[in-house]
């Protein structure tokens, strides 16, 4: 049973076309929620971490939001180095904090 | 740098031999984590230690398979009698303590041929 589904699978984008990832999560009693970037033949690369209902994160052209059954990940103005897969996850219920249950991801690809 | 580092990079070997991986965490990380990740999906969960103490192993961790942390510092994956199915990227992540989610290695991309 998939606890984490993100959508689309992939994204196109025109340099400035501002957009939004989503992913969606069905573990109960949240402990966080975590936002990766990953470049191709390299390992994930943290971004954020969301842990209640209404919580905001930014980080340059990246904004993450969470509500109680997703995510989102709005990218403002992107530009072609934003052009990555972008990993969402959960901390697994009953595990340690560094035990993530990862969705499949959203490759993003962004022209010039 | 000061990320955490995984050795080798990449890694070929014929089905049955046996490999063993290198991860040395971010310093002061007394958490240290193993996953693996296939084309098209994301990383799966392994093992955890936190300092020299294994204690979380996923049901992925076959008896194939074994992960130690030696005084808490690096750690090693080995993966005995090697299958074309163990084809993957093995990687390691490291966090302090009183953090949740963790820091990712640039991983050993291994090939079962």
């Amino acid at each position: 049973e998939d606890q984490v589904t993100q959508s689309p699978e992939a994204l196109r984008l025109q340099e400035g076309e501002s957009s939004s990832l989503n992913c969606s999560y069905t573990v109960s009693g949240l402990r966080g929620l975590f936002w990766y970037r990953q470049d191709p033949g390299k390992g994930p690369e943290f971004l954020f971490t969301l842990y209640s209902a209404g919580e905001e994160k930014e980080k340059e052209r990246l904004k993450a939001t969470l509500t109680k059954k997703e995510s989102f990940l709005h990218i403002t103005a992107p530009k072609p180095e934003d052009s990555a897969t972008y990993l969402c996850a959960v901390q697994a219920p009953g595990g340690s904090q560094g035990n993530l249950i990862f969705g499949k991801g959203t490759k993003l690809s962004v022209k010039p | 740098d000061t990320g955490v580092s995984q050795d080798p990079r990449h890694k070929i070997t014929k089905r049955g031999q046996n490999v063993t991986f290198r991860c040395d965490p971010i310093s002061e990380h007394n958490r240290l984590y193993w996953y693996r990740q296939t084309l098209g999906q994301g990383p799966e969960f392994l093992t955890y230690f936190q300092n020299e103490a294994q204690l979380e192993k996923s049901r992925l961790l076959s008896d194939r398979f074994s992960a130690e942390r030696p005084k808490g510092s690096f750690s090693t994956l080995e993966i005995q009698r090697t299958e074309q199915g163990d084809s993957a990227m093995y990687l390691c992540a490291s966090s302090p303590p009183r953090e949740r989610g963790a820091f990712f290695g640039q991983g050993t991309r291994l090939t079962v041929v």
